[in-house]
């Protein structure tokens, strides 16, 4: 069974404080992991997909990296409005349907 | 914007009565998904669609049913709503066109309470 842990559950940082979440995952042959961004009351928000160990990828204060075990999100001098739940996801391989698993999310709060 | 609707986005409804859920996209994509989201359980598939009339289940599709007739409209039933059926539910699409080929994206989500 798939499964996605990520931690911690909830962070509170300043602004300009950088930090990293993680993402841990158990998957029967990794197809896809993805992180999303969820703001209160709103649907998941896609930012990242990474595909193979050592990738990385960058979108403005944020970059994602991957290893054979897990998964952090970098959030680099944070700002407020990057306040919001930060979710992971795997897609486990074989099947062609892109049927997530996700984790429970860690709940960012930015403050000034 | 992903060109996702949802219908209704909140509703409020008593055990025992059924209520069907509709997402409608604008792309005409072949792959679609609802999920339910719940405290400490995360976003969790219910069932998806691989395109007209074939449907498959997810992980907590006991108590649901689907129905895709045409492309762009995906609707998910509760043929007897029960109070544990009480969450938000996501619709999502799968853009298979370009470099993105596994992503999902979401709709803004359809609240359902059930006394």
């Amino acid at each position: 069974e798939d499964q996605v842990t990520q931690s911690p559950e909830a962070l509170r940082l300043q602004e300009g404080e950088s930090s990293s979440l993680n993402c841990s995952y158990t998957v029967s042959g990794l197809r896809g992991l993805f992180w999303y961004r969820q703001d209160p009351g709103k649907g998941p928000e896609f930012l990242f997909t990474l595909y193979s160990a050592g990738e990385e990828k960058e979108k403005e204060r944020l970059k994602a990296t991957l290893t054979k075990k897990e998964s952090f999100l970098h959030i680099t001098a944070p700002k407020p409005e990057d306040s919001a739940t930060y979710l992971c996801a795997v897609q486990a391989s074989p099947g062609t349907a892109s049927k997530l698993t996700f984790g429970t999310g860690t709940r960012l709060q930015v403050t000034l | 914007d992903a060109g996702i609707t949802q219908s209704p986005r909140h509703k409020v409804t008593e055990t025992g009565t059924p209520v069907t859920l509709r997402c409608h996209q604008t792309e005409n994509h072949r792959y679609m998904y609802w999920y339910r989201q719940d405290p400490g359980h995360g976003l969790r598939l219910i069932h998806y669609s691989y395109g007209v009339k074939d449907t498959d289940k997810g992980e907590v599709s006991d108590g649901y049913s689907v129905s895709r007739s045409k492309t762009e409209d995906f609707l998910l039933t509760l043929e007897s709503a029960t109070s544990s059926q009480t969450s938000v539910y996501f619709c999502a699409i799968r853009k298979t066109s370009g470099a993105n080929t596994g992503e999902l994206f979401f709709g803004e989500g359809s609240r359902l309470t059930v006394l």
